[in-house]
């Protein structure tokens, strides 16, 4: 069975740079079928999605976060991660870093359990 | 930017029928995806491809959509249902993707 878990600090000083890392098992990081993404939802408000990542390290990410994020994918430790710069205090969420099935139009089939990141001084 | 639009809420009475609904220009040629999230939790996928089951999912959620409208259907909601619904797609350019704002689902 395939288990995502985020790691990472749980508290960011404003304009610094969220680092989260999200270590897959049960499955391979570079099948064929799948691939990578994050997923965050701040205290009581809907789901956004962040961007997504291929085993090639190919990315995309939401435009309404401009430049501010960089994702990597490293194969070898079964693990991707996301980096947000220039945060403020509407980057506090609960960020999720999710598995999507390939197809005509991805979907999400496998969440993390999801870790609760704080912007403040 | 490209947005799916979910009505806020919809109340049910138990072993009664939910539709929820989500919009977006992008449907007719883009599937949909549902989620479930109950509070405290992580979402969970209920239907993919506008109207596949996940296994263990229950038979009574079931999916259809037609034109710029796609709609999440629970036939006989159990209070178990209860929570939050979002639809999710791709705009046009197959690359962006959007969650619907989401709906609350009240069973009582």
């Amino acid at each position: 069975q395939i288990q995502l878990l985020e790691s990472g600090p749980g508290l960011v000083k404003p304009s610094e740079t969220l680092s989260l890392v999200c270590n897959v098992s049960g499955d391979s990081i570079s099948n064929s079928i799948h691939f990578w993404g994050w997923v965050r939802q701040p205290p009581g408000k809907g789901l956004e999605w962040i961007g997504t990542i291929y085993h090639t390290g190919s990315t995309y990410h939401n435009p309404s976060l401009k430049s501010r994020v960089t994702m990597s994918i490293d194969t070898s430790k079964r693990q991707f991660s996301l980096n947000l710069s220039s945060v403020t205090a509407t980057d506090t969420a609960i960020y999720y870093c999710t598995r999507l099935r390939l197809g005509a139009t991805p979907w999400f089939d496998f969440w993390g359990q999801g870790t609760l990141v704080t912007v403040s001084s | 930017s490209y947005e799916l639009t979910q009505p806020p809420s919809v109340s049910v009475s138990p072993g009664q029928r939910a539709r929820i609904t989500c919009s977006g220009d992008a449907l007719p040629k883009k599937y949909v995806h549902w989620y479930q999230q109950k509070s405290g939790q992580a979402p969970v996928l209920v239907i993919y491809e506008d109207n596949k089951r996940p296994s263990g999912i229950p038979e009574r959620f079931s999916g259809s959509s037609s034109g710029t409208m796609a709609t999440l259907t629970i036939s006989g909601a159990q209070v178990e249902d209860e929570g939050d619904y979002y639809c999710f797609s791709t705009d046009n350019t197959a690359v962006h993707r959007v969650f619907g704002g989401g709906t609350k689902v009240t069973v009582l």
